[in-house]
Formats: C-alpha cells, sequence, structure tokens
C-alpha cells in the first residue's frame, strides 16, 4: 500500500525567513505525482506545487519550491520569503499513475511570526 | 458559480439520524471525489465519479455510506444511522479531466459532527 509521511506535526518561521517542510512516500509503482496542498483555517484546499516522478528537474512556483528525491522517496517543500498569509495546515499528497486516488500524509501546521 | 460548493457548510446529527451531503462541482467537471478528514487528519478517499459513473466506491468505510451523481454533475453523499465515529469533514473535489493527471480543485467542506 502506499503511504505518505509528514513527520512535522508543527513548523514555525519567522516572517521572511525560509522554511522547508518534510514529506515521504513509499510506492512500488514508478509513474506516480507528487502534490503539496495549502489548507487554511476556510478548509479549502489549494493546490501549491506538482511533481510528476519522471521529472527530474524541482517544480518552482514563484516562493515555493521542492526538492525531489526520487530514490530517497523524499518531497519536500520550501517556502522563501515567509509571508503571513502562508499559515496554514500543509498537506503532501501522493496519486499514483494507475490509480485515481490521492493519499495524503497528516499534515503539518505552519506558524508565520510577524 | 466558479468554485466548488458544499452544503451545508456545518451539520450536527444526534446518532441514528441520517444526513445528506450535497457538493456542486465546477460546471463540466468530468471528475469527482469525496474524501473524509478526521480532526487532525489527513483527507482520506472515499469514492469517485466519472460523469455519473461511480467507479470507485472501495474507500466508504460500510455499508451506511452512499453517493450518487446520477446526471453526472451534482453528488450527494449520504449516511445513514449516523455513528459518533463518522464526525470528521467531508469534501467533495471535481477535476475537468477523467484518469489522474487532472488538478483536483477542492471545495470547503461539509463539517458533520455527530451527537
Amino acid at each position: 500500500a502506499q503511504t505518505v509521511t509528514q513527520s512535522q506535526p508543527e513548523m514555525s518561521v519567522q516572517e521572511a525567513e525560509t522554511v522547508t517542510l518534510s514529506c515521504t512516500y513509499d510506492t512500488s509503482e514508478s509513474d506516480y505525482y507528487l502534490f503539496w496542498y495549502k489548507q487554511p483555517p476556510s478548509r479549502q484546499m489549494i493546490l501549491v506545487i506538482r511533481q510528476e516522478a519522471y521529472k527530474q528537474q524541482n517544480a518552482t512556483e514563484n516562493r515555493f519550491s521542492v526538492n525531489f528525491q526520487k530514490a530517497a522517496k523524499s518531497f519536500s517543500l520550501k517556502i522563501s520569503d515567509s509571508q503571513l498569509g502562508d499559515a496554514a495546515m500543509y498537506f503532501c499528497a501522493c496519486r499514483m499513475d494507475s490509480s485515481y486516488k490521492l493519499i495524503f500524509g497528516s499534515g503539518t501546521r505552519l506558524l508565520v511570526r510577524p | 458559480g466558479a468554485g466548488v460548493s458544499q452544503s451545508p457548510r456545518y451539520k450536527v446529527a444526534k446518532r441514528g439520524q441520517d444526513v445528506a451531503l450535497r457538493c456542486d462541482p465546477i460546471s463540466g467537471h468530468v471528475s469527482l471525489f469525496w474524501y473524509q478528514q478526521a480532526l487532525g487528519q489527513g483527507p482520506e478517499f472515499l469514492t469517485y465519479f466519472q460523469n455519473e459513473a461511480q467507479l470507485d466506491k472501495s474507500g466508504l468505510p460500510s455499508d451506511r455510506f452512499f453517493a450518487e451523481r446520477p446526471e453526472g454533475s451534482v453528488s450527494t453523499l449520504k449516511i445513514q444511522r449516523t455513528q459518533q465515529e463518522d464526525s470528521a469533514v467531508y469534501l467533495c473535489a471535481s477535476s475537468p479531466v477523467q484518469g489522474p493527471t487532472g488538478e483536483l480543485f477542492f471545495g470547503e467542506g461539509s463539517r458533520l459532527t455527530v451527537l
């Protein structure tokens, strides 16, 4: 079975600083997609960034970037120049090419200190 | 509307009552998913529709849970004889494409509390 693990229940960062959220996953398949979602108190999941496993280049979206280590099955999220609006729950998720299901981790709560 | 709409946003039910949760996906979206998110946890897959066809219901926790999407648009998740362990946020998501590659657009969820 596929699993996604987020070992940091909570992280804190000073505004304008950089923070890295960790995620590891386990799958026996070779083709899959990895995602980071943000969930603010409104509960609506918002896609932050996605990475296709066949792409070696790490995805980047403005202040958000990933460090994808396929051999280590690691997929961390780096947030640069943190802003107060970044405070939320962040979920790492994985979807196999052969499946419809998103498998989520348990989440990391990000606190941003002004 | 522009996004996925879910109703009600909050529902309190007494144990044993039946509840129905509604999802209005983005117009034209082919795929529709339901997820269950317990307090402090990540969402867990319940079921998947492609148009009106329910292609996967492997995540439904018991036969008390039933989902439908009769015209390939609005979907309803029904829970019969609710139990306290059913308390959770139920998230609906839709995607414009079939299969696993499309981006999912989530609603704000329906929070169910069973007393």
